[in-house]
């Protein structure tokens, strides 16, 4: 079945440090993929979404770029900001999941001064 | 735009209490979730519903209960509260398909079973 693997609990940098946090993935149709944030006492809200033409999705700094040869989709960011510090979430959608998304465990992004 | 209003913000149970958590949405979306969210485990879909009066299982759906009542309100009910069960439970609402489309989260419950 469709399975999402974030592979670090958590991850802590210092800031203006290069961010990447790991996503990989299993499907059997071409999948959507996902990354979700969540401040802390606040909702998750969608960050970045796979598009189907291969365009590399951007957003407050941060990119991903799907990768079917490998199953990835990794976050990343040039630079790291004392705001990034939330919990990340990748997910994927597709033919098989319907309506439902499949989420990773999460990521806990901590950047310190 | 639109929001996702869940209440309560805090629930304070008993062992082997029914509790009733509410979910209200204005995005006009056909499709509502709940998820319960643990640390170190993700999101685990408990109940979704694709139109009113549908309700389809999650993963997680033993020891809950869901009712759609209208298009508008999703509402999850923990049959019998655990002892010592901490959690937060996270509505989210999206338009029916297709599977591109994001899933919208309110704030959560969170759920302390004394």
């Amino acid at each position: 079945g469709d399975s999402v693997t974030q592979t670090e609990g958590l991850v802590t940098l210092t800031e203006g440090l290069p961010v990447m946090l790991n996503c990989t993935y299993q499907s059997t149709y071409s999948p959507f993929l996902f990354w979700y944030v969540q401040h802390l006492n606040e909702a998750p809200k969608l960050l970045l979404k796979s598009f189907t033409d291969n365009k590399r999705p951007e957003h407050q700094g941060f990119h991903a770029t799907l990768h079917k040869s490998s199953s990835s989709f990794h976050l990343q960011k040039s630079s790291a900001q004392l705001s990034d510090s939330a919990l990340y979430y990748c997910a994927l959608s597709d033919r098989c999941s319907g309506n439902k998304l499949i989420f990773g465990i999460g990521t806990l992004l901590s950047v310190k001064p | 735009g639109g929001i996702i209003t869940q209440t309560p913000k805090f629930l304070i149970g008993q062992e082997g209490q029914k509790l009733t958590l509410k979910c209200q949405q204005n995005f006009n979306h056909d499709t509502m979730y709940w998820y319960r969210q643990d640390s170190g485990k993700g999101l685990r879909l408990i109940y979704y519903s694709i139109t009113e009066n549908d309700l389809q299982k999650g993963d997680l759906s033993e020891g809950y209960d869901a009712s759609r009542e209208k298009k508008s309100s999703f509402s999850l009910t923990v049959t019998s509260a655990q002892k010592n069960e901490m959690a937060v439970f996270l509505c989210a609402s999206s338009p029916r398909t297709p599977s591109s489309y994001e899933q919208y989260f309110g704030p959560g419950t969170r759920l302390t079973v004394l």
